[in-house]
């Protein structure tokens, strides 16, 4: 299963918005409405932002936030801050229980 | 919802053998799919498989069919995944997650091979 396609990197400054992309096929993304996205700090656990492709786990702010539109995934920070810079994976539900993650993204807070 | 806790950080030589757990908290553990996710040095994440605690229908990413075993026992929540011979390349940290539903991931553990 291919690896989902994310951008390496983006970066803003605080208080603005970023979108970070996630290109799957119809197998995984278009195909399913169970796309995640997930924050990493360095050292750190993932930490689950975004399920079943736009809601959110209790305590998430609604800063974060997810869509999906044909084969692509995306998710929304808006409001940048400092504490929002990490890593970004989404995932996808691609089918036979199978799960295929993207390649990451590096968010950096300008 | 499932809570899923790990085993702590191996340190083993090339060619031992290793088993690693996650055990799940919670009434649902046996209903959940509980996969494993390897995460390399500095590299992302990679799914490796997944089992139903239930009956142990377990699905092998094909990178990683042959290479690792996946397992649970039912009776304790525990899920395993484990090696017969490693390597040092399978120096790396390793989460289980629950994948479906609202995802509930472990805190990882790092597992080091070095002679």
């Amino acid at each position: 299963q291919s690896a989902l396609t994310q951008p390496r990197s983006v970066s803003g400054s605080p208080g603005q918005s970023v979108t970070i992309s996630c290109t799957g096929t119809s197998s995984d993304v278009g195909g399913h409405n169970y796309v995640s996205w997930y924050q990493q700090h360095p050292g750190k656990a993932p930490k689950l932002m975004i399920f079943d492709v736009n809601r959110r786990p209790s305590g998430v702010p609604d800063r974060f936030s997810g869509s999906k539109s044909g084969n692509t995934a995306s998710l929304t920070i808006s409001g940048l801050q400092a504490e929002d810079e990490a890593d970004y994976y989404c995932s996808s539900y691609a089918g036979n229980y199978d799960v295929v993650f993207g390649g990451g993204t590096k968010l950096t807070v300008l | 919802e499932v809570q899923l806790v790990q085993s702590g950080a191996e340190v083993k030589k090339p060619g031992e053998s290793l088993k690693i757990s996650c055990k799940g908290s919670g009434h649902s553990f046996t209903t959940n799919w509980i996969g494993w996710v390897r995460q390399m040095p500095g590299k992302g994440l990679e799914w490796m498989g997944i089992i139903f605690p239930a009956d142990s229908d377990t699905r092998y990413s094909p990178s990683f069919q042959g290479q690792v075993t996946i397992s649970a026992d039912k009776s304790i929540s525990t899920a395993y995944l484990q090696w017969s011979s490693l390597r040092a390349s399978d120096s790396a940290m390793y989460y289980c997650a629950s994948p479906f539903g609202e995802p509930a991931w472990g805190q990882g553990t790092l597992v080091t091979v070095s002679s």
